[in-house]
């Protein structure tokens, strides 16, 4: 059975602060690696994509890869309230299908 | 554009009832997706179209049905649902061939009485 795995949370950061989600996955052959934003009764909305080892930084958001220990996490710098959501990480074998993770709920204090 | 929309927002429908969900993508995207999801879950997979023609179903059972008329478009034909079958419907696109960056649409939010 594919996994994804992620901590429910929820994680609580105060404003301001670095938020940092992680996710293992459980094929070695994945190839691509996606992080969602879910705000309650919403849709995902895609945030970042990232597809080969290292960081990837777009504004506040930075999603990090490590095949080696098939890991991959996101940081939220200077988190806002308007952060406050599920993120989903999602993995792909490179086929049609996406796993998705049960999701991690973070809330940002003010 | 990464807009995907979907009709109707909400629906609640009997289980003797017959219904379709719309959704339409002007992205240009090769692959559509229906997935269901349920409160505090993740997404599930139901269905995936590429180029218009059925390339996964994940087992889904046959009160579900559906259908990709164009590139553009995606139904999912609903009969004789159970109320276990209430959940938010989403679909998605994404650009071509392998479950790239996928976008979603809004969802409609189900409700089998």
């Amino acid at each position: 059975q594919k996994e994804v795995e992620q901590n429910s949370g929820p994680l609580s950061v105060p404003e301001g602060a670095i938020a940092s989600l992680n996710c293992t996955y459980s094929d070695r052959v994945s190839q691509s690696f996606f992080w969602y934003r879910q705000y309650s009764g919403k849709s995902p909305e895609l945030i970042m994509s990232i597809y080969s080892n290292g960081d990837k930084e777009d504004g506040r958001f930075t999603a990090q890869l490590n095949k080696a220990s098939q890991y991959v996490s996101l940081l939220i710098r200077d988190s806002q309230p308007s952060d406050s959501a599920t993120y989903l990480c999602a993995v792909s074998t490179g086929g049609f299908k996406t796993i998705f993770g049960a999701g991690t709920r973070l809330f940002v204090k003010a | 554009d990464t807009e995907v929309t979907q009709t109707p927002k909400h629906l609640v429908m009997g289980m003797t009832n017959k219904k379709s969900l719309k959704c339409e993508q002007h992205m240009g995207h090769r692959a559509m997706y229906w997935y269901k999801q349920k409160a505090k879950k993740p997404p599930e997979l139901m269905f995936v179209y590429s180029y218009e023609k059925l390339s996964i179903n994940e087992s889904v059972p046959s009160r579900f049905s559906p259908e990709c008329p164009n590139s553009s478009l995606l139904n999912l034909h609903l009969h004789a649902l159970q109320p276990e079958d209430s959940a938010l419907y989403l679909c998605a696109s994404s650009q071509g061939a392998g479950a790239g960056e996928q976008y979603f649409g809004p969802g409609t939010r189900l409700t089998v009485t």
